[in-house]
């Protein structure tokens, strides 16, 4: 079982919807999880940023965290065409950038 | 703003070259890294430095070398490159005691081997 799973996507939306972006881990130890949405031919950018369980709220964006699920989730409200991007989750246990772990990323289109 | 700047965007070598990927930071920061970015795969760490003249094996050092000699410069090194190292590196740097909310990235640089 890989350690962070996020759905590749593509991911559509007409604008104004509401998405929903979400990774699955496996380890318990994990304590800090993190959004980053990269643009084409960018490198990626910190979105969102949240310790432990329960949800952060920055404009448009919720993070949400269940340790008990092991299940994090980025909702996007009001989508714009530039929120199209691809979206990474990233985790990593107590302290160490180096043990970041990455999921995939879901690659997400918003349609005016 | 913090800036981690790769000098090269894009490059198109030769298999068999030496290949030389810079990446500067202008942060003071302590930790410095060097990803690969692949569809499908993600992105995949190949080395870091957690201070001057010290480097870490990643997850997939096999083909790579790292030089830093000075604190703001961490260097990515082809020896030999091949075709399999086609792809985009990003290069990103955080403090020491950084949790993963204080990692910068680079802009990227985009390598292919012919």
């Amino acid at each position: 079982q890989k350690e962070v799973e996020q759905d590749p996507g593509p991911l559509s939306v007409p604008e104004g919807a509401i998405v929903s972006l979400n990774c699955t881990y496996s380890n318990s130890a994990f304590q800090y999880f993190m959004w980053y949405r990269q643009y084409s031919r960018k490198g990626p950018e910190l979105l969102m940023y949240t310790y432990s369980s329960g949800n952060k709220e920055d404009g448009r964006f919720t993070a949400q965290v269940d340790k008990s699920s092991k299940y994090i989730s980025l909702f996007i409200r009001d989508s714009q065409p530039s929120d199209s991007a691809t979206y990474l989750c990233a985790m990593v246990t107590q302290g160490g950038s180096e043990k970041l772990v990455f999921g995939k990323g879901t690659k997400l289109t918003v349609n005016p | 703003d913090v800036k981690v700047t790769q000098s090269s965007r894009y490059l198109v070598k030769r298999t068999g070259e030496k290949v030389f990927l810079e990446c500067v930071q202008d942060m003071d920061h302590e930790n410095m890294f060097w990803y690969r970015q692949d569809p499908g795969l993600g992105l995949r760490l190949i080395y870091f430095s957690y201070d001057v003249k010290m480097k870490e094996k990643g997850d997939i050092p096999e083909g790579y070398s790292v030089s830093r000699e000075k604190k703001e410069r961490f260097s990515l090194i082809l020896e030999s490159a091949s075709t399999n190292q086609t792809s985009m590196y990003l290069c990103a740097s955080s403090p020491r005691a950084g949790t993963g909310n204080t990692i910068y990235f680079g802009e990227g640089s985009w390598l292919t081997v012919v």
